[in-house]
C-alpha cells in the first residue's frame, strides 16, 4: 500500500540557516510527489510537484526538492529560511483516482 | 491562486445539532474532496466526488454525508454533531482524477462540538 513518512515531527532552525525536510514514500510505480505548506489557520498551498524528468524541482518561495528513486525520498530544501516560512509542511504522493496520501507533517519553527 | 471557498471558517456548536459545512469552487473542476485533520496530524480523506451525482467514501470512516448536485458545490453534513467530530475539515478540488493531478485547497472549517 502507498504511504508517506515524514520522520521529523518538529524542526527548529535559525533565520537565515538552510533547511531540509525529509520525506520517504512507498509506492509501487513511478510516483507523483507533492509538497504542500499550511500556515496557521489556513488551507494547504502547493509548494512544488514532481511528475517526471529532472529530479530537482523548483517551487515557489525559494523552495526546491530532489527526487531520489534509489532512496524513495523527496526531500524539501531551502538555502536560507525566513521567519515567514514557519508553518506546517506536508509531503504527499498521488494515488489512484486523483487521491493524495499525506505524511504526518513537519512543523517548522524559525528562531530569530 | 485557487478559487475554492469554505464557510464557515469557525463553528462552535452544541451536541446533537445538525450542521452543514459549505465548499464551493469556481474553477469548473470535476473532482472534489473532503479531508479531516486533527491538530498535528496528517489529512485523512473522508469523502470524494468525481462529478455531479457521484460521491464516494474515503479512507477514513466518517459519520458525515456529502452531496454533489452542482459541479461547483460539495457540502458536507453532520446530522447530529458529537464532541468526537471536533476537528478541522478541509475541502479540495482537482481538474482531473489522475494520480498526477494537483489538488487545490480551501482555507478549512474548524469545528468545535461542545
Amino acid at each position: 500500500a502507498q504511504s508517506v513518512t515524514q520522520p521529523d515531527i518538529h524542526i527548529t532552525v535559525s533565520e537565515g540557516a538552510s533547511l531540509e525536510l525529509r520525506c520517504n514514500y512507498s509506492y509501487g510505480a513511478t510516483p507523483y510527489l507533492f509538497w504542500y505548506v499550511q500556515s496557521p489557520g489556513q488551507g494547504l498551498q502547493l509548494l512544488l510537484k514532481y511528475f517526471s524528468g529532472d529530479t530537482l524541482v523548483q517551487g515557489i518561495k525559494g523552495f526546491e526538492a530532489e527526487f531520489k528513486r534509489s532512496q524513495s525520498s523527496f526531500n524539501l530544501r531551502k538555502p536560507s529560511v525566513h521567519w515567514s516560512d514557519a508553518a506546517e509542511y506536508f509531503c504527499a504522493v498521488g494515488a489512484v483516482g486523483g487521491k493524495l496520501i499525506f505524511g504526518q507533517g513537519t512543523t517548522l519553527q524559525v528562531k530569530p | 491562486e485557487a478559487d475554492i471557498y469554505q464557510t464557515p471558517r469557525y463553528l462552535v456548536i452544541g451536541t446533537g445539532k445538525k450542521i452543514t459545512l459549505e465548499c464551493s469552487q469556481t474553477m469548473g473542476h470535476d473532482k472534489m474532496y473532503w479531508y479531516q485533520q486533527d491538530p498535528g496530524m496528517e489529512l485523512h480523506l473522508i469523502h470524494y466526488s468525481y462529478g455531479v451525482n457521484s460521491t464516494e467514501k474515503g479512507d477514513l470512516s466518517s459519520e458525515s454525508t456529502v452531496s454533489r448536485i452542482r459541479t461547483e458545490h460539495f457540502p458536507l453534513t453532520l446530522e447530529s454533531a458529537r464532541p468526537s467530530h471536533t476537528s478541522q475539515y478541509l475541502c479540495a478540488s482537482s481538474p482531473g482524477g489522475g494520480t498526477g493531478n494537483i489538488q487545490y485547497f480551501g482555507a478549512g472549517t474548524r469545528l468545535s462540538v461542545l
